[in-house]
């Protein structure tokens, strides 16, 4: 059964430094998530991505975050200047269609650590 | 903004008990809810969802009830076994699909 992967698994950086987190969606799917999850905490919906744009975006996804679909098989989320509270389990997830069929698969997340 | 209240935060049953978590959520234009169940450092694996056009569903021991009158949706766990223990997180979709806010989490812990 084709599943989302991510890579890496765990990612430990400095304060300040950029990452990338990358994400390989299920090969027929159009529609990209990225979520977050802080050790303990719900799942937090950060940005949705379609058609190579931005559909929808929470409070959280703000200047510091981007995304991308750089080809055709990977989509990826850059933090610039990570701080010590983004520190958590971002997760991404795909679907096939959207609304009231929008079933998303969940990749297994990177946990990001910032020291 | 959109919200979903999830209850309880934590739940512990006997083996073979039934257990019951609900939602509510703030907008009406929802038309999605998924169920995702979690085990400890796993991805959140989709368990059960209901459109906004059903008002139940069901799978084997499982099944979900939508009120949308009232803007409630429930996950219903009968015959509870030890690995039915895990945080279990009620969601739903908003804006053609595009944005899915999800509940705090409920730990059910059932005991054999």
């Amino acid at each position: 059964e084709p599943e989302v992967t991510q890579t890496p698994s765990h990612q430990v950086t400095q304060m300040g430094q950029e990452v990338i987190l990358r994400c390989v969606p299920i090969s027929n799917h159009l529609y990209f998530y990225w979520y977050r999850q802080i050790l303990g905490q719900k799942v937090e919906f950060l940005v949705s991505f379609y058609n190579n744009e931005i559909s929808e975006k929470s409070e959280i996804f703000d200047d510091q975050f981007s995304v991308e679909r750089p080809d055709g098989s990977n989509f990826t989320l850059k933090i610039r200047s990570t701080k010590l509270e983004d520190s958590a389990m971002y997760f991404c997830a795909s679907s096939e269609t959207s609304g009231a069929y929008n079933e998303q698969f969940f990749g297994p997340g990177t946990r990001l650590t910032v020291l | 903004g959109e919200n979903v209240e999830q209850h309880p935060s934590t739940l512990s049953v006997q083996e073979g008990d039934s257990a019951v978590i609900k939602c509510t959520y703030s907008d009406s234009a929802s038309n999605y809810f998924p169920w995702y169940k979690q085990e400890l450092g796993k991805r959140p694996q989709l368990i059960i969802d209901i459109r906004s056009n059903v008002g139940e569903k069901k799978d084997q021991r499982i099944a979900v009830t939508l009120n949308k009158t009232a803007k409630h949706f429930s996950l219903h766990i009968t015959e509870t076994q030890p690995e039915d223990s895990a945080v279990y997180f009620c969601a739903a979709t908003w804006s053609g699909g595009f944005k899915t806010i999800f509940g705090a989490g409920t730990r059910l812990f059932v005991k054999a």
